[in-house]
């Protein structure tokens, strides 16, 4: 069974500053991918990042870089340069590859990172 | 722009009156999925469709059904909605069925049952 782990329930981070959300996750698939979703108080789900486990550098999309630790399991998002508008809730997710299992046909969610961006 | 839609974004409705809610993805995505949010329960998989004709269930599919009778498109369909089906509804799409590549999701669907 597929597990993600997310230990922060909230985070509050100044203006400008730098974040860093963490998630661990456990799997026995021998790949696997990795996800971050944001999701604004107005509900949708907004995809920021894709880490695939043989990937060899970590992913990044302009202000958004995964930290990927295979080794510890690690997943972390790092935001740069934090803005008011990236308040919101930060889900990770990972998808297995096993159709057999089942690990394949669905994201295994976190319970959630609440990230409150400070004036 | 590619993107996954679902119509209609909030919908309310009463009991047993059948309703349809639409996703249609226009990147050619191979895997499509439909998932539930609710509140202390998270996200949780209704339904999923590997390719055009085939669909399975998730883990909470009991009161819906879908059909993906073409690529681009995959409805959900509450045949008889109840009360307990009041959730957040996401559609989501990606390029292959075996789990590896970005899955993106639509904006949700807002659905009351009264």
């Amino acid at each position: 069974a597929q597990k993600i782990t997310q230990t922060q329930p909230g985070m509050f981070v100044q203006e400008k500053e730098a974040v860093t959300l963490d998630c661990t996750y456990d799997t026995s698939d021998p790949s696997y991918g990795l996800f971050w979703y944001k999701q604004p108080s107005s509900g949708e789900m907004i995809f920021l990042i894709y880490q695939g486990s043989y990937d060899q550098q970590n992913a990044t999309e302009g202000r958004y870089s995964l930290n990927f630790q295979k080794a510890r399991k690690s997943a972390n998002l790092v935001i740069s340069a934090s803005q008011l508008g990236d308040s919101a809730m930060y889900f990770c997710a990972m998808r297995g590859s096993s159709i057999s299992s089942g690990s394949a046909r669905q994201l295994t969610f976190g319970s959630g990172t609440q990230l409150t961006v400070l004036p | 722009e590619a993107q996954v839609t679902q119509n209609p974004r909030y919908l309310i409705t009463v009991t047993g009156k059948k309703l349809t809610v639409t996703c249609s993805q226009n990147m050619n995505h191979e895997y499509m999925s439909w998932y539930r949010q609710d509140p202390g329960l998270g996200l949780r998989q209704i339904y999923y469709s590997m390719n055009v004709e085939v669909t399975d269930k998730g883990d909470v599919p009991e009161g819906y059904k879908v059909s993906r009778k073409e690529k681009r498109n995959f409805p959900l369909i509450l045949e008889s909605p109840s009360p307990n089906q009041t959730s957040l509804y996401f559609c989501a799409s990606s390029l292959g069925s075996g789990g590896i590549g970005e899955l993106f999701f639509g904006e949700g669907s807002r659905l009351t049952v009264l």
